[in-house]
């Protein structure tokens, strides 16, 4: 089945302790970027990769990390994470440019920083 | 640039038509849409790329205004299913690094059909 996979679902951690988000494609896909969504803000995008080893800071990116190393995951890194990071977090990926070809989200991460 | 959605929220009853619109200062490459249901991920519905474009499925459509600056969203005889919260999604040409399109979403509109 054809799916964009993302772990953990749901955390709750401490100022400061690092935490990564992982995110998983097996449809080959070349475009993956991470969304953050918060209430009346819609999704907001962090970061987004274009294929391995290249990627681009999207619009909200202070605080977050990211790399690609291999082709179907695309983890987003936290090194110090701060409360207002708390949100709902999505992984999407697409075949090639995001302009005519759809988004395929995985499931979303729910992070609450205290 | 993030698109502007309107109305922020929409309350219908079964039967009832609805339309979302998504609009940007500047022409733009594609149009994406999307439903979201509560908890869940959003899901694509359609892509439109051309001026003048429409397209749709089922009781859903959507078109794309010649000038390539605004889309609408078309529900028509609305079911309990349709409700959720609708996303347009859009690229600028040219407005990202490296020609990439990733899209830039707006900030959705609410829709509740109620029975």
């Amino acid at each position: 089945e054809a799916q964009v996979t993302q772990n953990p679902r749901y955390l709750i951690t401490v100022t400061g302790k690092k935490l990564t988000v992982t995110c998983s494609q097996n449809m080959n896909h070349e475009y993956m970027s991470w969304y953050r969504q918060d209430p009346g803000l819609g999704l907001r995008q962090i970061y987004y990769s274009m294929n391995v080893e290249v990627t681009d800071k999207g619009d909200v990116p202070e605080g977050y990390k990211v790399s690609r190393k291999e082709k179907r995951n695309f983890p987003l890194i936290l090194e110090s994470p701060s409360p207002n990071q708390t949100s709902l977090y999505f992984c999407a990926s697409s075949l090639d440019r995001g302009g005519n070809q759809p988004q395929h989200f995985g499931d979303g991460t729910r992070l609450s920083i205290l | 640039q993030q698109p502007v959605q309107s109305p922020q929220a929409v309350i219908l009853r079964e039967g009832e038509d609805a339309v979302i619109n998504c609009s940007s200062s500047k022409a733009l490459y594609s149009v994406h849409w999307y439903r979201q249901k509560h908890g869940e991920a959003p899901v694509f519905l359609m892509i439109l790329l051309k001026g003048g474009e429409q397209k749709g499925h089922d009781k859903i459509s959507a078109s794309f205004n010649e000038k390539k600056q605004q889309s609408s969203l078309y529900l028509t005889a609305s079911q309990l299913s349709y409700s959720g919260t609708y996303f347009c999604g859009t690229e600028i040409p040219g407005h990202a690094s490296g020609g990439s399109y990733i899209p830039t979403f707006g900030r959705g509109t609410s829709l509740i059909v109620h029975p």
